[in-house]
């Protein structure tokens, strides 16, 4: 089993759609939890650190329910410039990072 | 926020050669710093961490005397992937993290293409 699991899509969705992501992960001592964005053939970017009571950017909201291992995003009114691969960043004791495999998500006119 | 180069950002080299990788953090000192491959499609994978002045951990399965890390200062760690082949050819990304955050900065990444 990998140790961080998304759904790779890709999410094809109107402009101004509402879209979620989800993602699991199997160390339940894992301690930190990212959400990344990546364009194609650049580095990924942070786009928000989730929190068990859950937290909001803008139209960007993120969850994480421990007790189930899981962690959300959910995007409001998409813009084309949404259009990426979102990365579920889940980091344990130490200091490195396990990425998942990412979700594409592409926004049209 | 932080600012993390790398260089080269592309690299094309015949098989059997060597290359080397630099990762510079260019305004904060960067205590760690974290080594990533990416192949097509698929999500990054952790090579190896490196703290500054010890020797880099390796992620199983990651040759440690093919992929020779170096992190000598707290702003420079360098990646020379040593008698490099076509299977090599990857996109390298590095990240680097200060002593006080927790925060993981990427570079741009270098693509890698060995003929």
């Amino acid at each position: 089993r990998k140790e961080v699991e998304q759904d790779p899509g890709p999410f094809n969705v109107p402009e101004g759609a509402t879209v979620a992501f989800n993602c699991t992960y199997s160390n339940s001592a894992s301690q930190s939890f990212f959400w990344y964005r990546q364009d194609c053939r650049k580095e990924p970017k942070l786009l928000m650190s989730v929190y068990s009571s859950g937290n909001e950017d803008g139209r960007f909201t993120a969850q994480l329910n421990r007790a189930s291992q899981y962690i959300s995003l959910l995007i409001r009114d998409s813009k084309l410039s949404d259009s990426a691969t979102y990365l579920c960043v889940v980091r344990g004791w130490g200091n490195d990072m396990r990425f998942g495999a990412g979700t594409r998500l592409t926004v049209k006119p | 926020g932080a600012v993390v180069s790398q260089h080269p950002s592309w690299v094309i080299c015949k098989s059997g050669t060597s290359v080397k990788i630099e990762c510079r953090s260019l305004d904060f000192q960067a205590t760690t710093m974290f080594w990533y491959r990416q192949f097509p499609k698929q999500s990054l994978m952790l090579m190896a961490t490196s703290n500054e002045g010890s020797k880099a951990t390796y992620e199983q399965g990651v040759e440690k005397d093919k992929f020779l890390i170096n992190h000598a200062s707290l702003t420079l760690s360098t990646l020379t992937v040593t008698s490099a082949h076509p299977e090599d050819s990857s996109f390298y990304i590095c990240s680097a993290q200060a002593a006080t955050s927790d925060t993981q900065y990427f570079g741009p990444g270098t693509r890698l293409t060995v003929l």
